[in-house]
């Protein structure tokens, strides 16, 4: 299995502030027939379901504010909100597609300062 | 838009099987555009993909949980069911059914149904 590792488990961010979540794959989710990272990033808040924020590990999903962002490649990748609001507390998890059996990281809760 | 919603009881006895149904509406399981898969979460813990079917039939699981697990699809209702044998409290949960696109990205999710292991 292709082990997803997150770092830090929680932040805590002041409003405005940039949060930067990273994650760690156990080997390459970078297909190289067609150049894609197969690793997706979702936000998941208290007691909803999880929800799609990034793919192709930098894609912005329809609707998603432009303070998120994705960026890395091969097995290192972050999340990155760049201006902190209340409605970003939540838990973050990034999810790789690469590989059977799925995987996710543990996830990185994000709070308020 | 397709909305996914998970049905089934929410307490299950040790040993027992676990059934759940995942009721498909604005799109179609019959497509051959999507996966439909369920994925799971205990409670406070993160995600575990249980397995994942298409609409041919073809499955694929877990190999965690692939002893136990059957996942199957009824294109004219529009459903994809789940069964999970033998459970015990481990397997208490909240069960998410979702769409999966070809390229295994998960992009749509149900609300999910908390399922407890208890005699």
């Amino acid at each position: 299995d292709v082990v997803m590792t997150q770092s830090p488990d929680s932040l805590t961010v002041s409003l405005g502030e940039r949060a930067t979540i990273r994650c760690k794959s156990s080997q390459s989710v970078l297909y190289n027939s067609n150049n894609k990272n197969y690793l997706a990033w979702y936000q998941q808040k208290s007691g909803q379901s999880p929800k799609l924020l990034i793919y192709w590990a930098s894609t912005r999903e329809s609707g998603v504010p432009d303070r998120f962002s994705g960026s890395g490649s091969g097995t290192d990748f972050t999340l990155t909100i760049s201006s902190l609001q209340a409605e970003d507390v939540a838990t973050y998890y990034c999810h790789q597609y690469f590989n059977s059996p799925l995987t996710f990281g543990g996830g990185t809760k994000v709070e308020i300062k | 838009q397709v909305q996914l919603r998970e049905s089934g009881p929410g307490l299950v006895k040790p040993s027992q099987t676990l059934s759940l149904t995942c009721t498909v509406s604005g799109g179609s399981t019959s497509g051959g555009s999507y996966y439909w898969s369920w994925i799971r979460q205990p409670a406070g813990k993160g995600l575990e993909w249980i397995g994942h079917i298409y609409s041919s039939g073809t499955t694929k699981y877990n190999p965690s949980l692939k002893s136990r697990v059957t996942i199957s699809v009824d294109t004219s209702q529009n459903q994809v069911s789940l069964n999970l044998n033998s459970v015990t409290a481990a397997d208490t949960a909240v069960y998410y059914c979702a769409r999966e696109s070809r390229d295994a990205l998960i992009d749509n999710w149900g609300r999910g149904t908390l399922v407890t292991v208890s005699s």
